[in-house]
C-alpha cells in the first residue's frame, strides 16, 4: 500500500518569493509520482510527474519538482511566485506495477501568495 | 483539445430526486473516471470505466450508479442521496489503464447539494 503526506497543510509566502511545497511517500513498491494544482472553482490540472530518468523534473508555469529516492521526497518548487499561483496543490503516487489507473493523493497544500 | 466537460456546474437535489451528471472527452481516451471531493479534502475516486466496462467499484454505495454509453461519455445517476453527499464531483480521463503513467485530465466538476 501506499501512502502520500504532504507536511504543510497552508503556506502563505509573498508574491515573487520564492515557495517549496513539500511531499513525502510511503510506499513498499516503486512508484510514479505527480502534482496537480487546483485552482478555486475548478477541476485539477497535471503541473509535473516523475516516471524515470532524472530526478529534476520541470513541469508548466515555472514549477519544478525533484525527486529524492533515499529520503522518499518530490518537493515542489518555485523560484518566484505570482498572485496566480494561490491554488491549492496535491502530491500524488501511483504503483508502478498497476493497470488500474488509482492514483494516491496527498490531503494538499493550501499555496496563499500575497502581494 | 484536452478539455473534459461536466455538465451542470451545479446541481440541487432533494433526498427522493434523481438526477443525473454528465460528463464527456473527445481526446480518445479510453479511461474514466468519477471522483468525489469534499472541501478541502483530496479527490476520492469512486469509479474508474475501462473501454467502457467498469473496472473499479471503491465500495460506492449503489445510490450511485456509474453508465458509460460509448468511448466519449461518461454519466453518474444518483438516486436517494443524503445530505452528507454533497461535494464536487469530478470526472477525469486518461489514455488508459496500461501504465500508471497516464495523465489524467479532471472536468471542472459539479458541486452538488442535497437538501
Amino acid at each position: 500500500a501506499q501512502s502520500v503526506t504532504q507536511l504543510d497543510s497552508q503556506v502563505p509566502v509573498f508574491e515573487e518569493a520564492p515557495v517549496e511545497l513539500r511531499c513525502n511517500y510511503s510506499s513498499s513498491v516503486s512508484v510514479y509520482l505527480f502534482w496537480y494544482v487546483q485552482y478555486p472553482n475548478q477541476g485539477l490540472q497535471l503541473l509535473l510527474k516523475y516516471l524515470s530518468g532524472s530526478t529534476l523534473v520541470k513541469g508548466i508555469n515555472g514549477f519544478e519538482a525533484e525527486f529524492n529516492k533515499s529520503q522518499t521526497s518530490f518537493h515542489l518548487r518555485k523560484p518566484s511566485v505570482h498572485i496566480s499561483d494561490t491554488a491549492e496543490y496535491f502530491c500524488a503516487v501511483s504503483d508502478m506495477r498497476s493497470n488500474t489507473g488509482k492514483l494516491i493523493f496527498g490531503q494538499g497544500t493550501t499555496l496563499q501568495v500575497k502581494p | 483539445d484536452t478539455e473534459v466537460t461536466q455538465t451542470p456546474k451545479h446541481l440541487v437535489m432533494g433526498m427522493t430526486n434523481k438526477k443525473s451528471l454528465k460528463c464527456e472527452q473527445h481526446m480518445g481516451h479510453r479511461a474514466m473516471y468519477w471522483y468525489k471531493q469534499k472541501a478541502k479534502k483530496p479527490p476520492e475516486l469512486m469509479f474508474v470505466y475501462s473501454y467502457e466496462k467498469l473496472s473499479i467499484n471503491e465500495s460506492v454505495p449503489s445510490r450511485f450508479s456509474p453508465e458509460c454509453p460509448n468511448s466519449s461519455l461518461l454519466n453518474l445517476h444518483l438516486h436517494a442521496l443524503q445530505p452528507e453527499d454533497s461535494a464536487l464531483y469530478l470526472c477525469a480521463s486518461s489514455q488508459d489503464l496500461t501504465s500508471g503513467t497516464d495523465t489524467q485530465y479532471f472536468g471542472p466538476g459539479t458541486r452538488l447539494t442535497v437538501l
